[in-house]
């Protein structure tokens, strides 16, 4: 059964600083693993994709790697701002008993201060 | 157009009333889901619909129906909920089923159950 394990579950930093998000997965067995952005009561917003034959990929300030051997997913925020305060979330698609799906972590909430 | 649509945004009822959501988008996507969400937790799988066929059912209780009356819409009908069912209800839609692109979510129904 795959597990997604999102270290930390929560951090607070002070805006401009570098910062590296963690997700960890049990079963290397996935077709990508997303990246998602969550504000309270709000949807998900799907930030990046890296399918499993990639290594990484970027989009602005993010940048997302993937280690599919070791199992291991880092997202990369550089320059932090106020605005990136959120839940980020990363999900593994996998294929899964009843087909293919996605296993969520619990998620690093994260806190830019002013 | 990106946009998954999802109404109402907020929904207060009682255990005995009967209530629908109502799931739109016009990306063209054949696959389309519901999850649930309960706060500080990841989403959980509901119902997946692909071309407009219920594919998975993840056991959810038969007190929440699902119904696909076409390729852009998704609707999730609620009879007899009781308050441990209050939660986020996210309506998401991804190319196909096979998860291979990116899953778009909607920014979901508040639903408190009284």
């Amino acid at each position: 059964k795959q597990e997604v394990t999102q270290i930390p579950a929560a951090l607070s930093v002070p805006e401009g600083e570098n910062l590296v998000l963690n997700c960890s997965f049990t079963d290397s067995a996935i077709y990508n693993l997303q990246w998602f952005r969550q504000d309270p009561g709000k949807g998900l917003t799907s930030l990046l994709l890296i399918q499993s034959s990639q290594r990484e990929q970027t989009s602005g300030r993010l940048n997302a790697s993937l280690d599919k051997s070791s199992g291991r997913s880092t997202l990369y925020i550089a320059a932090s701002q106020p605005g990136d305060s959120a839940t980020y979330l990363c999900a593994v698609g996998h294929l899964g008993t009843s087909g293919s799906r996605l296993t969520f972590g619990e998620g690093t909430q994260l806190t830019v201060n002013p | 157009d990106t946009e998954v649509t999802q109404t109402p945004k907020h929904l207060v009822m009682g255990m005995t009333n009967k209530k629908s959501l109502k799931c739109e988008q016009h990306m063209g996507h054949r696959a389309m889901y519901w999850y649930k969400q309960k706060a500080k937790k990841p989403p959980e799988l509901m119902f997946v619909y692909s071309y407009e066929k219920l594919s998975i059912n993840e056991s959810v209780p038969s007190r929440f129906s699902p119904e696909c009356p076409n390729s852009s819409l998704l609707n999730l009908h609620l009879h007899a909920l009781q308050p441990e069912d209050s939660a986020l209800y996210l309506c998401a839609s991804s190319q196909d089923r096979t998860l291979t692109e990116k899953l778009f979510f909607g920014s979901g129904t508040q639903l408190s159950v009284l």
